[in-house]
């Protein structure tokens, strides 16, 4: 029974290039949430998805960043033309129909920009 | 607008003893529900412990317990007989409970984190 998967678990990336965080929600779950973690911060809200619709994407940065959520497939975090502001921890959740209270947490990828 | 403190950046604590996790939370939702997590240095995110607001008794998981005080807004973290495997970061989190029909019920608040370590 696996968890919520993260991939990858560390990115590094020049300024300027682009950032494909991937995750694959727990079996049976069809909504998925990121947040994000700046050092020594709690996590922030950034978007809500079910498959094929982004239910609120509130704490998204307006440029830069996009979310989706394929019918086939995992749900992608792209930040375009990154900066060295981006560098976080990016966290996926995810949770049943129903159940968005019950969200479980992947071990989020470690984004870097030198 | 919804908000949780943690007042306690850090602290220092011997093992075995129990400690006690600070956390307050602003809302105006007549519904919701408060988590604890805790963040080992690994930096996955663990989920400890869900109080609902109307739940009628405090939450407990083992060595858990949280301590809910409404009318004060405040949801401490109790942990019982400390283990050096308890150090940690701890986030206290909340989110309104509308139902699943509300995106905003999605969001989870979390506080800034409390970094617990324990002394042998």
């Amino acid at each position: 029974n696996a968890g919520v998967m993260q991939n990858p678990r560390h990115l590094v990336r020049r300024r300027g290039q682009e950032a494909r965080l991937r995750c694959s929600p727990m079996k049976g779950h069809s909504h998925v949430y990121w947040y994000r973690q700046l050092p020594e911060e709690g996590l922030k809200f950034m978007v809500y998805l079910q498959k094929e619709n982004i239910i609120d994407e509130s704490g998204m940065p307006k440029e830069r960043f996009s979310a989706e959520f394929p019918k086939e497939g995992p749900s992608i975090l792209r930040i375009q033309q990154v900066v060295r502001g981006d560098s976080a921890a990016y966290f996926c959740a995810s949770s049943r129909p129903g159940q968005v209270y019950e969200q479980y947490f992947g071990p989020g990828t470690r984004l870097t920009v030198t | 607008a919804q908000k949780i403190t943690q007042t306690q950046p850090g602290m220092f604590v011997q093992e075995k003893e129990a400690v006690t996790l600070d956390c307050t939370y602003d809302t105006s939702d007549p519904s919701y529900g408060l988590f604890w997590y805790k963040q080992p240095s690994s930096g996955e995110m663990i989920f400890l412990i869900y109080q609902g607001s109307y739940d009628q008794q405090n939450a407990t998981e083992g060595r858990y317990s949280l301590n809910f005080q409404k009318a004060r807004k405040s949801a401490n973290l109790v942990i019982s007989a400390s283990q050096l495997g308890d150090s940690a970061m701890y986030f206290c989190a909340m989110r309104p409970t509308w139902g699943e029909g509300y995106s905003s019920a999605s969001k989870i608040i979390f506080g800034s984190g409390t970094r617990l370590s324990i002394r042998p």
